[in-house]
C-alpha cells in the first residue's frame, strides 16, 4: 500500500492567494483527518471526516478555511485568502474508525505564506 | 494546560537505552500511541498499546503503561543514530480524536 498521499509537498504563496492542499487516504479507510503543525501550537486537529461526511470541524480556525471530501479517495483543504499566520505543515491522516482507530499520517505539506 | 505532557528533550549516547515518558489525563482512553517524526517527514506510527495491557514489546521498543498514574513510557534499547527524531505520545479520545503531546526531541550522540 502506498500510504497516505499528499500534494504538494511544499507550497509557497503570497498573502491573499488561494491555496489548495490535497490528500488521498489509504484505500479502505473510512475516516480522514486534517491536522496543522506549528512550533507554537503543536499538532492541532482541523477537521474529521467519516464516510466522506464532515463530523467535526471545530478545529477549523476561521471561515477562510474549508475542506471537502467528494469521495472516499480524495480530500482537499482550501485556504482563501491565505495569510502569513497560516504558514505551517499540514498533515492528512486516515484510519478505520470502529475497527482500530490507528491513524496513519501522510508526509505533510509545508505551506509558506509570504 | 496540555492533556498529554512529555518532556521536551532527551540526549542519549549511541548504544544506550532511551526512555521517553508521557502522562495523560483521560482514564477512558482506549489506545495510547507512540509516533516518530523525522526531520521534514510525517508522523510514523511506532507502536500502540491497548488500555488493558501493562506492557508491550516489539523488537527494540518496550511500552509500559501505568493506568493508575496515567503514565506511559517508551523504551528504545540499543539506541542508534537513526533513532534521532521527535517522539509523540498520543491518547485516543471520543473514539476518533487523538490528543498529542508536544513531542520529545531525542538526540543520539556518538
Amino acid at each position: 500500500d502506498a500510504g497516505v498521499i499528499q500534494s504538494p509537498r511544499h507550497e509557497v504563496t503570497e498573502m491573499g492567494q488561494e491555496v489548495t492542499l490535497r490528500c488521498k487516504p489509504i484505500s479502505g479507510h473510512n475516516s480522514l483527518f486534517w491536522y496543522r503543525q506549528t512550533m507554537m501550537r503543536g499538532l492541532e486537529l482541523l477537521i474529521y471526516f467519516n464516510n466522506n461526511v464532515p463530523i467535526d470541524d471545530s478545529g477549523m480556525p476561521e471561515d477562510r478555511f474549508s475542506a471537502k471530501m467528494p469521495n472516499a479517495s480524495f480530500s482537499t483543504l482550501k485556504i482563501q485568502p491565505s495569510e502569513p499566520r497560516d504558514s505551517a505543515v499540514y498533515f492528512c491522516a486516515s484510519c478505520i474508525v470502529g475497527v482500530r482507530d490507528t491513524q496513519y499520517f501522510g508526509p505533510g505539506t509545508r505551506l509558506t505564506v509570504l | 494546560g496540555e492533556d498529554v505532557e512529555q518532556s521536551l528533550f532527551l540526549s542519549v549516547r549511541e548504544g544506550d537505552s532511551s526512555v521517553i515518558n508521557c502522562t495523560y489525563t483521560d482514564s477512558s482512553s482506549t489506545y495510547l500511541y507512540w509516533y516518530k517524526q523525522e526531520p521534514g517527514a510525517g508522523l510514523q506510527l511506532l507502536t500502540y498499546i491497548f488500555s488493558n495491557m501493562d506492557m508491550k514489546q516489539d523488537q527494540r521498543l518496550t511500552v509500559l503503561l501505568n493506568k493508575k498514574d496515567k503514565h506511559l513510557s517508551l523504551r528504545i534499547a540499543d539506541t542508534q543514530t537513526g533513532d534521532s527524531a521527535i517522539y509523540f505520545c498520543a491518547e485516543s479520545k471520543e473514539d476518533y480524536k487523538l490528543s498529542f503531546g508536544a513531542g520529545t526531541t531525542v538526540t543520539v550522540r556518538a
